[in-house]
């Protein structure tokens, strides 16, 4: 099962930015929070990661607590093409382990409208 | 990131034949996934797949219903063994790549069983 909870929908206006918030209150402290989207008709996409530190990439950003039980994933300007299903994962990062299998939930369903 | 392409791209196949997918990837990686995600349902891990040893299936899935095959560093193949209506679904591979072992997603083979 996963380890995260995500709502179940949501909405944004273009331009805006979307906020994604993620429960993962039984993390370990050698598990990563990694985020994926999959637009409709494709493969998922990776977006960010972080272990405890906030991240910024050409992307979005990724703000962890500092007990990280939550986190939440900011997509600054949303546009029409950042409507997709965003998942909230995590798993600890290393080659091999079944700990590090990507588990994925129902995800937030993100639609952004004009 | 690697880049990943499937063949087919979709199929549509008759109950009790099989299919075989391929997956090939850009670059030489270690690791390499095959996932199944079932009409309007998030995806489930099939099996990992690393080069030079058997594959290693999750719960649930068994050898004998999806051999794969992973012959070299950069091209892996899953095939869907007597086909039944059940197993339409989109099967996807995955390799893990990057300095936290992000997971890069193929297109998917989106699978018809009639």
């Amino acid at each position: 099962d996963a380890k995260t909870t995500q709502p179940t929908s949501m909405d944004c206006a273009e331009g805006r930015a979307a906020n994604l918030p993620c429960n993962h209150s039984t993390i370990s402290g050698n598990e990563y929070v990694y985020w994926y989207r999959q637009i409709h008709s494709q493969g998922p996409q990776y977006i960010i990661h972080g272990l405890k530190n906030n991240e910024t990439n050409e992307m979005a950003s990724l703000i962890i607590t500092e007990d990280r039980k939550s986190s939440t994933l900011i997509l600054p300007h949303a546009t029409l093409r950042d409507t997709a299903v965003y998942y909230c994962i995590v798993r600890v990062a290393n080659y091999g382990g079944s700990q590090g299998n990507l588990i994925f939930g129902k995800g937030t369903k993100l639609s952004v409208k004009p | 990131s690697a880049v990943i392409s499937q063949k087919p791209s979709r199929d549509i196949c008759q109950r009790g034949t099989s299919l075989t997918i391929q997956c090939q990837v850009d670059s030489q990686v270690t690791m390499m996934f095959w996932y199944r995600q079932q009409p309007g349902q998030s995806l489930t891990l099939i099996a990992t797949a690393n080069q030079g040893s058997e594959a290693t299936y999750e719960s649930g899935f068994v050898i004998d219903k999806f051999p794969i095959s992973r012959p070299n560093l950069t091209f892996s193949t899953l095939t869907v063994s007597n086909m039944s209506p059940e197993d339409s679904s989109i099967y996807l591979c995955s390799v893990e790549d990057g300095t936290h072992y992000e997971q890069y997603f193929g297109p998917g083979t989106r699978l018809t069983v009639t």
